[in-house]
Formats: structure tokens, sequence, C-alpha cells
């Protein structure tokens, strides 16, 4: 268990570029959640994947984000024309299907700055 | 209203002491309950986790949960310096997607030698 990978670990852009996450979870959990924590406050939910499907998505998770889970495995988190607004740390978490006996196991984060 | 609260804090106290850190919820589906860790520039780390009223002990951990009140609580016991981080309440309900967790804002804890 090498616990949930998340890259990079700081991602410094300007307005309006875009941006591209990554996270692994580990290997054997087929559940993803990607959360958005801003300074002082609880990760907020945005979206999560059961294997490649992507089940869910939060009204926050507006039109210039976008997550993919190829193949089940890793999952890439991109924001297009990127706003001050989405400055915030990104977290992925992992789990497996059932989650009563297996809690949500997340990695660093991606902290993201927008100048 | 916030579906889940938190005081933020900071709250301070001496090595050794007895903390108790606190949260309220108004949304009755809420039936999974859970206690995460954060250090700062770190990802949240699960300290407790339950699914039903009680206590939960876990070696200086205690959680409790009043779900007739919707408040749940965490106990440290002997607080080391080592425990001095954000602690974080978060929940969900049993039905459809249990990972989907509302967080409480966070308490920031700080134990001083």
């Amino acid at each position: 268990d090498t616990g949930v990978s998340q890259n990079p670990r700081h991602k410094i852009t300007k307005r309006g570029q875009n941006v591209t996450f990554r996270c692994d979870p580990i290997s054997e959990h087929n559940r993803l959640y990607w959360y958005r924590q801003t300074l002082g406050q609880g990760p907020e939910f945005l979206t999560y994947f059961q294997n490649e499907a992507q089940l869910e998505k939060s009204r926050l998770l507006s039109d210039r984000f976008s997550a993919e889970r190829p193949k089940g495995s890793f999952s890439t988190l991109e924001i297009q024309r990127t706003e001050q607004g989405d400055s915030a740390m990104y977290l992925c978490a992992s789990s497996t299907r059932d989650s009563i006996n297996s809690p949500l196991h997340f990695g660093n984060g991606t902290r993201l700055t927008v100048t | 209203q916030k579906e889940v609260e938190q005081d933020p804090g900071p709250l301070s106290v001496p090595e050794g002491a007895i903390v108790s850190l606190n949260c309220t919820y108004s949304n009755s589906a809420f039936q999974y309950f859970m206690w995460y860790r954060q250090y700062s520039r770190k990802g949240p780390e699960l300290l407790m986790y339950t699914y039903s009223s009680g206590n939960k002990e876990d070696g200086r951990f205690t959680a409790q949960v009043d779900k007739s009140s919707k408040y749940i609580s965490l106990f440290i016991r002997d607080s080391q310096p080592s425990d001095s981080a954000t602690y974080l309440c978060a929940m969900s309900a049993l039905r459809g997607n249990t990972g989907k967790l509302i967080f409480g804002q966070g308490t920031t804890l700080q134990v001083k030698p």
C-alpha cells in the first residue's frame, strides 16, 4: 500500500491558462474522488468515479473543469481558462466499493495558485 | 446555514490535557461519521469512523456520536505536541455515494509542551 499519489504537489499558473493534475489511487481501490479545499475550510466534494465511470459531479464543477479516469486506474483533473477563484488545494481520495469498511484515503493534494 | 458546523478555533492546550472537539449537523440522513487529522500542507488522514450512536475508542482517541442531538465529538487524552494539527469532522449518508463526505470547517489544535 503506497497510498494515494498526486502530482504535481504545487502548480503556479497565470489566469487564463489550462492546468492538469494527476491522481494515482491505491491499486485495489475502484472508487476515486476529487475534492477541493480552500484556505481555512474543509474539503468540498467535486466528483467521483467507480472504475472508469464518472457517477456524480458537484455543482461546484463548472464547465471549465473536466475529470477522466481512463481504464479505471489513474485520474486526471483539468481546469481550462483558470481564474483566481480556482486557487485551492485539489485533493484526490480512493476507497473500495464498500465505503463503510473502507473509508476514504486522501493524497497530499495539488496546491494550485492562479496569479 | 451549513450542513455541518465546527468551531474553527484555534484551540491551545498544554501537553497532557484532555481535548474535546465537536461538530453539529442538520441533515438527519447522515449516518456515517468520521474524524480526520490534517497537518499543514498534507492531505486529511483518517483517525476514526463510526456509523452508529455511542462511543468508539482507539488508543488515546474516543469518538462519540449522539444522533438524537445531531452532535459528534472527538476526545483526545494525554494530548501531545505531535497532535497539533487541524481536525476535521466529516459525515455522509449510508445510501448512494457514501464517499461524498460533508466536512466541517476544521478546528486548529495546538498542544504546547
